[in-house]
């Protein structure tokens, strides 16, 4: 079975913080993206990456980084947390142009 | 315009019921079609895949594609309690020769299944 582990489940920060979500997929699928979920707003692609190195912005890249240094760990910086960051993010990895495995994803509350 | 537009619900029915969900698209060049399922506080799972247009069946769940319509539809027969979740369309282009395609998600339409 395909599995994409997110580090942390939960996670309470400061505005201002600085924020790093990893991600690892153990199925050496080439693609990985970053959703963020939110309530009347479904899924919506943060950035994504088709190979080390590599990464394209999504449709919300505002306030976001990526790295993806190794083939299967990609991560999520924010960079000063703020309020409106507060959501469900989910990790996801694919091979090319086929379905997304997605993990268990981390619900982050900035204060 | 979203390109992917999906009924939020809520829905719920009884037990037993047949359930049927539906997303309709705006991008005719949308080739791959999934329903995922995502229970509370856990990420979404992969439910069904197609790629073309009619019926595919596993066990109590059959999706339906209309690529002439740009319709996709989700049917769930017999329906349990355990069937409650958030059930999410999406789809993604023919990438060709390229390595990447990113899915578009409809809203997700929540499902209640109570006994």
């Amino acid at each position: 079975d395909v599995k994409v582990t997110q580090s942390s489940r939960y996670l309470v920060k400061r505005t201002g913080e600085k924020v790093f979500l990893e991600c690892v997929q153990d199925m050496d699928h080439e693609n990985m993206f970053w959703y963020r979920q939110d309530p009347g707003l479904g899924l919506r692609l943060i950035y994504f990456s088709y190979d080390v190195k590599m990464k394209e912005k999504g449709d919300i890249p505002e306030g976001y980084s990526v790295s993806r240094e190794k083939k299967e760990r990609f991560s999520l910086i924010l960079e000063s947390a703020s309020t409106n960051q507060t959501s469900m993010y989910l990790c996801a990895s694919s091979p090319p142009a086929r379905e997304l495995f997605f993990g268990e994803g981390s619900r982050l509350t900035v204060l | 315009q979203k390109e992917v537009e999906q009924d939020p619900g809520p829905l719920s029915v009884p037990e037993g019921a047949i359930v049927s969900l539906n997303c309709t698209y705006s991008n005719s060049a949308f080739q791959y079609f999934m329903w995922y399922r995502q229970y509370s506080r856990k990420g979404p799972e992969l439910l069904m895949y197609t790629y073309s247009s009619g019926n595919k069946e596993d066990g109590r769940f059959t999706a339906q594609v209309d690529k002439s319509s740009k319709y996709i539809s989700l049917f769930i027969r017999d329906s349990q309690p355990s069937d409650s979740a958030t059930y999410l369309c999406a789809m993604n282009l023919y990438a060709g020769g390229t390595s990447y395609g990113k899915l578009t998600f409809g809203q997700g339409t929540i499902l209640t299944v109570h006994p």
